[in-house]
């Protein structure tokens, strides 16, 4: 069965630094996203992509944040400026274009900023 | 802001056993809402979708429930098994909005 694929599983950076966090959608799907989740804390949206454009972004996402859609498989979150506050699992996902929206979640990249 | 409160925070039920877990929210105008399994370190996995005119949906022993009016939702494990261990999380979503909104979660620990 097809799945959302994220690399890498655990990135350690240190503050300040850029980071990169890589995923591959599933193949046929049309629209994309990113979320994340602080340790112990809800998920929240970060992101949404589709027809290679942000459709919609939450006030988390502010200009230190970009992503970018570079070939026809990968969807990168790129940070520019990593805090310390950065540090938590980042989700990927993708969904079919449909009336249900559904979304699939990879398995997620945990950030740690020192 | 729209929001989703999810009740118990946790519980323990033992294997076999049936449980039920609670979700409001305040998400207006609304088009669906899911119910999604998370085991720990792991990304979240869909079980149940229902849009604002389903009022119930299954999938294996899961059974989600809606009621639009009163802006709730359950999810109701039957025979529970140690595998269900896990975060189950309320989910809703927005007309023609792809961001959703999540709930914290309900842990359930599973017993043998």
């Amino acid at each position: 069965e097809p799945e959302v694929t994220q690399t890498p599983s655990h990135q350690v950076t240190q503050m300040g630094q850029e980071v990169i966090l890589r995923c591959v959608p599933i193949s046929n799907h049309l629209y994309f996203y990113w979320y994340r989740q602080i340790l112990g804390q809800k998920v929240e949206f970060l992101v949404s992509f589709y027809n290679n454009e942000i459709s919609e972004k939450s006030e988390i996402f502010d200009d230190q944040f970009s992503v970018e859609r570079p070939d026809g498989s990968n969807f990168t979150l790129k940070i520019r400026s990593t805090k310390l506050e950065d540090s938590a699992m980042y989700f990927c996902a993708s969904g079919p274009q449909g009336d249900t929206y559904e979304q699939y979640f990879g398995p997620g990249t945990r950030l740690t900023v020192t | 802001k729209n929001q989703v409160e999810q009740s118990p925070q946790s519980l323990i039920i033992l294997e076999g056993k049936n449980c039920t877990l609670q979700c409001n929210y305040t998400v207006s105008p609304f088009s669906n809402l899911r119910w999604y399994k998370q085991d720990t370190g792991r990304g979240p996995v869909s079980l149940t979708i229902m849009t604002f005119s389903e009022n119930t949906k299954s999938n294996g022993r899961y059974t989600a429930t809606l009621d639009a009016d009163t802006k709730q939702s359950s999810l109701h494990i039957t025979a529970s098994q140690l595998s269900d261990s896990a975060s189950y999380i309320c989910v809703v979503s927005e007309p023609n909005d792809y961001k959703l909104s999540f709930g914290a979660g309900t842990t359930v620990t599973v017993r043998a």
